[in-house]
């Protein structure tokens, strides 16, 4: 089992929709996550941190979920510009360390 | 200012060669982190370094060797790379390691002939 898991989609969605993306984590003990947004052949860029208590930047909400284990990212009236690959970073806790951890990435893809 | 900077931005070097990556960040972040990216999959991490300290190794293969001169700089020595070596080659930093956010630079293509 991976310890960072998310859905590498693609999420095919017109201008305008709602599209919700899910991480989940294998160790209870991680701390700190964060949602990063990476375009073809470019780095990551950081999206949002993700806290306890949920944030919302725009039209972008990120949610923790603890006692699940998954953390969760919410794009609302979606761009064509919010086409690219999304991944959330987790870092796992690991003899001592906290070791920053990615998922695999969910590509959104919004169309006209 | 948010800005990691890496050069050279692309790099061809042939299984014998010794080159180097650089990396640098005036953010007074304490933390620095190597990470390799292969096409279609998630940055894999290789090293941190923390308050100038080799903090993590993520079981790299010893012909790589970071080394980080200061706060501000990280280098990546590369010696007799195999060609499955090519990827692109990803810095980042934090303001100290474990908690925060990271920051990357644009990364350096690497291809391994």
């Amino acid at each position: 089992r991976k310890e960072v898991e998310q859905d590498p989609g693609p999420f095919n969605v017109p201008e305008g929709a709602t599209v919700a993306f899910n991480c989940t984590y294998s160790n209870s003990a991680s701390q700190s996550f964060f949602w990063y947004r990476q375009d073809c052949r470019k780095e990551p860029k950081l999206l949002m941190s993700v806290y306890s208590s949920g944030n919302e930047d725009g039209r972008f909400t990120a949610q923790l979920n603890r006692a699940s284990q998954y953390i969760s990212l919410l794009i609302r009236d979606s761009k064509l510009s919010d086409s690219a690959t999304y991944l959330c970073v987790v870092n796992l806790a690991s003899g001592g360390s906290y070791i920053p951890t990615f998922g695999r990435g969910t590509s959104l893809i919004v169309h006209p | 200012d948010t800005e990691v900077t890496q050069t050279p931005k692309h790099l061809v070097m042939g299984m014998t060669n010794k080159k180097s990556l650089k990396c640098e960040q005036h953010m007074g972040h304490r933390a620095m982190y190597w990470y390799k990216q292969k096409a279609k999959k998630p940055p894999e991490l290789m090293f941190v370094y923390s308050y100038e300290k080799l903090s993590i190794n993520e079981s790299v293969p010893s012909r790589f060797s970071p080394e980080c001169p200061n706060s501000s700089l990280l280098n990546l020595h590369l010696h007799a790379l195999q060609p499955e070596d090519s990827a692109l080659y990803l810095c980042a930093s934090s303001q100290v390691e474990g908690s925060y956010e990271q920051y990357f630079g644009p990364g350096t293509r690497l291809t391994v002939t």
